[in-house]
């Protein structure tokens, strides 16, 4: 069965500071690859996606992940955070082979001063 | 443009008690789900609607739960009854198409507490 794994539920960091949110997902066969932001009381809103061509993809607000088709994985990445990036962050890969999105269980990221 | 409308934003009944949410996708969006997030976890897919036709409820228990989209448009999400396990929000969104390519658009979820 497909799945996804987001391997941190909880990822404390200091402002200013680089994060990298790791997603895993289950299957070596043709996907697409979506993150997605929660802030507060607010929709889930699209960070970045990959689809196909370069694997490092740029996404809103200086946010990037990179697709490794060999580790399965498409970690979410900023050089730099700010205390509004604090939210939830959503890892999702819809598989061609099914027809449909799976969502990881999220990332809470906490940005500290 | 607006975003996906939802309503209630909150609810808390009994349980056995029977609940209805409503949503209203971005304008011109042919794809509507509606998925549940119980907390600690990411949202699962209930019911994805294709125009005012069911694409996919192989996740939706159908004992207690019903949803529609008359006329390709809103939609309602039904439970009757619910349980207290069924304590969750429930996210609507919509997308221009049901390709697996285009980004969902969701709407800010209905938190239902079931007591």
């Amino acid at each position: 069965a497909q799945s996804v794994t987001q391997l941190d539920s909880q990822v404390p960091v200091f402002e200013e500071a680089p994060v990298e949110l790791r997603c895993n997902y289950s299957s070596s066969v043709s996907v697409y690859l979506f993150w997605y932001v929660q802030y507060p009381n607010q929709g889930l809103q699209l960070l970045l996606k990959y689809l196909s061509g370069s694997t490092l993809v740029k996404g809103i607000n200086g946010f990037e992940a990179e697709f490794n088709k060999s580790q399965t994985s498409f970690h979410l990445r900023k050089p730099s955070v700010h205390i509004s990036d604090t939210a939830e962050y959503f890892c999702a890969v819809s598989y061609t082979n099914a027809g449909k999105s799976t969502f990881g269980d999220g990332t809470t990221l906490t940005v500290k001063p | 443009e607006a975003g996906v409308a939802q309503s209630p934003r909150y609810k808390i009944i009994e349980k056995r008690q029977s609940v209805a949410f409503w949503c209203n996708p971005i304008s011109g969006h042919a794809t509507l789900y509606w998925y549940q997030q119980i907390l600690g976890q990411g949202p699962k897919l209930l019911i994805q609607f294709q125009n005012n036709g069911v694409v996919d409820d192989s996740q939706l228990p159908k004992d207690r739960f019903s949803a529609e989209r008359l006329k390709g448009v809103d939609s309602t999400l039904k439970i009757q009854p619910a349980k207290l396990e069924d304590s969750a929000v429930y996210l609507c969104a919509s997308s221009h198409r049901a390709a697996l390519t285009d980004e969902q658009f969701f709407g800010p979820g209905t938190r239902l507490t079931v007591l």
